[in-house]
């Protein structure tokens, strides 16, 4: 069964104070690792899809990178503006995706 | 395009009552999905459609649970009898069939409350 670990729970953070979170996880032949944003009242949105480990990609102050076994969203210089929770999914085959609980994150001024 | 759809963004019931959601997803996008999601579980799969076809119904927890999509362009969520542990933010989300980037996009919710 496909298992996806995030962590911290909660991450509470000053303007400018740079971090990572976590996401753990556990699938027979990974066909993508998702990372998603999501705000208060609103739908999960789409930030990155990684493929393979070694891959990195970028979006303004966020950079999600990947390994065999976890994924990072490192969070650079971070705003007000980037509170929200932040979820991460994997696709394994030609399976759906399984999400993790996410990584409720706050940026204080 | 304005995305995925959902109708109604809140509702509230009474146990017993008949409740459906509704949702419209981005034209052109092949799979449709709906979600459930909790503090306590997350985000659930509970059903997904490839071209109106149910395709994977494992996630829908009880046959009070059912959903149709009678069109490319509209799917339905119904829970009938609705109970209290039935609270929580339905999700529906489209996918285009872009083999390896199936990326989703979801809709903005319905917050269900069953009182």
């Amino acid at each position: 069964e496909d298992q996806v670990t995030q962590s911290p729970e909660a991450l509470r953070l000053q303007e400018g104070e740079s971090s990572s979170l976590n996401c753990s996880y556990t699938v027979s032949g990974l066909r993508g690792l998702f990372w998603y944003r999501q705000d208060p009242g609103k739908g999960p949105e789409f930030l990155f899809t990684l493929y393979s480990a070694g891959e990195e990609k970028e979006k303004e102050r966020l950079k999600a990178t990947l390994t065999k076994k976890e994924s990072f969203l490192h969070i650079t210089a971070p705003k007000p503006e980037d509170s929200a929770t932040y979820l991460c999914a994997v696709r394994a085959g030609y399976s759906t995706l399984t999400f993790g609980k996410g990584t409720m994150l706050l940026v204080s001024p | 395009d304005a995305g995925v759809i959902q109708s109604p963004r809140h509702e509230v019931t009474e146990m017993g009552q008949e409740v459906t959601l509704r949702c419209k997803p981005i034209s052109g996008h092949d799979y449709l999905f709906w979600y459930r999601q909790t503090m306590m579980r997350g985000l659930e799969l509970l059903i997904y459609f490839n071209n109106n076809v149910p395709i994977d119904d494992s996630g829908m927890p009880e046959d009070r649970f059912s959903a149709k999509m009678p069109n490319a362009s509209f799917s339905t969520l119904k829970i009938q009898p609705s109970e209290p542990r039935d609270s929580a933010v339905y999700f529906c989300a489209s996918s285009p069939l872009l083999l390896g980037q199936e990326t989703q996009y979801f809709g903005p919710g319905t917050r269900l409350l069953v009182l």
